[in-house]
C-alpha cells in the first residue's frame, strides 16, 4: 500500500483538462512543499514533470501546473494532447524517517 | 548531457544479494547539489523508494528496506551503488538509478532501468 493515496485512472477528450490528486498526511503533502509530479510512459524511465509543488522544471510544457491545499497535492494538464496518455506518480518529502514517498500512480486515458 | 546507466546481473537467486552499480557520465558525481537514489517497479506496480546517498557517503533509506540495503559511492570511478540482502520474489522489479536534486528534493534525472528478477 502506498504511502500517497492517488486514483487509479482519469480520463479527458482532446484539449479538455484533467485533475489527478494525491492525498497524503500531515507528515508528508501537507507538512512540506516539497511535492513532485513524474510521467511514465510505457516501458520508460519516470519523467521529472512538476517539483516543489508548482514548478516546472525546464522543458516541460507550461499546460502541466501542480496545486496543494492542505494534505492534498493535485495535477492539471491542460489542453489534452495524446502524447499526454500516461501514468503519472505524484512523491513528497516525508521528513528525516520516511524521507520520500510515492503515490500509487494515476493512469491517464486520453479519448 | 549527463546520463545514468545501471548495469548488474537480471537474474538473482531467492535469498542471495542483489548488487547493481549505477555509472553517471556526462557530470560529476562529486556535487553538493545532489543526492544520488535508487528507485524500483515491481511488474505492473507503482514506484518504491530504495534509498539515496550523497558524494560524501551519507545514506538514507527506506524504512522498511533499511535491515537489507546497502547503499555506497566510489566517487572515483563516479559510480554508485545497491545492494539488497536476502532476496525474495518480491524484490522482482524494474531498478532505476537517478539523481536527486537537494534543493528540489526531486528526482530529474533518470537512469532507463533494469530489470532484476529473483527465482531459483
Amino acid at each position: 500500500q502506498s504511502a500517497l493515496t492517488q486514483p487509479p485512472s482519469a480520463s479527458g477528450s482532446p484539449g479538455q483538462s484533467v485533475t489527478i490528486s494525491c492525498t497524503g498526511t500531515s507528515s508528508d503533502v501537507g507538512g512540506y512543499n516539497y511535492v513532485s509530479w513524474y510521467q511514465q510512459h510505457p516501458g520508460k524511465a519516470p519523467k521529472l514533470m512538476i517539483y516543489e509543488v508548482t514548478k516546472r522544471p525546464s522543458g516541460v510544457p507550461d499546460r502541466f501546473s501542480g496545486s496543494k491545499s492542505g494534505n492534498t497535492a493535485s495535477l492539471t494538464v491542460s489542453g489534452l494532447q495524446a502524447e499526454d496518455e500516461a501514468d503519472y506518480y505524484c512523491s513528497s518529502y516525508a521528513g528525516s524517517y520516511n524521507h520520500w514517498v510515492f503515490g500509487g500512480g494515476t493512469k491517464l486515458t486520453v479519448l | 548531457q549527463l546520463q545514468l546507466q545501471e548495469s548488474g546481473p537480471g537474474l538473482v537467486k531467492p535469498s542471495e544479494t542483489l548488487s547493481l552499480t549505477c555509472t553517471v557520465s556526462g557530470g560529476s558525481i562529486s556535487s553538493s547539489s545532489y543526492y544520488w537514489g535508487w528507485i524500483r517497479q515491481p511488474p505492473g506496480k507503482g514506484l518504491e523508494w530504495i534509498g539515496s546517498i550523497y558524494y560524501s557517503g551519507s545514506t538514507y533509506y527506506n524504512p522498511s528496506l533499511k535491515s537489507r540495503v546497502t547503499i555506497s559511492v566510489d566517487t572515483s570511478k563516479n559510480q554508485f551503488s545497491l545492494k539488497l540482502s536476502s532476496v525474495t520474489a518480491a524484490d522482482t522489479a524494474v531498478y532505476y538509478c537517478a539523481r536527486h536534486v537537494v534543493d528540489w528534493d526531486a528526482s530529474d534525472i533518470w537512469g532507463q532501468g533494469t530489470v532484476v528478477t529473483v527465482s531459483s
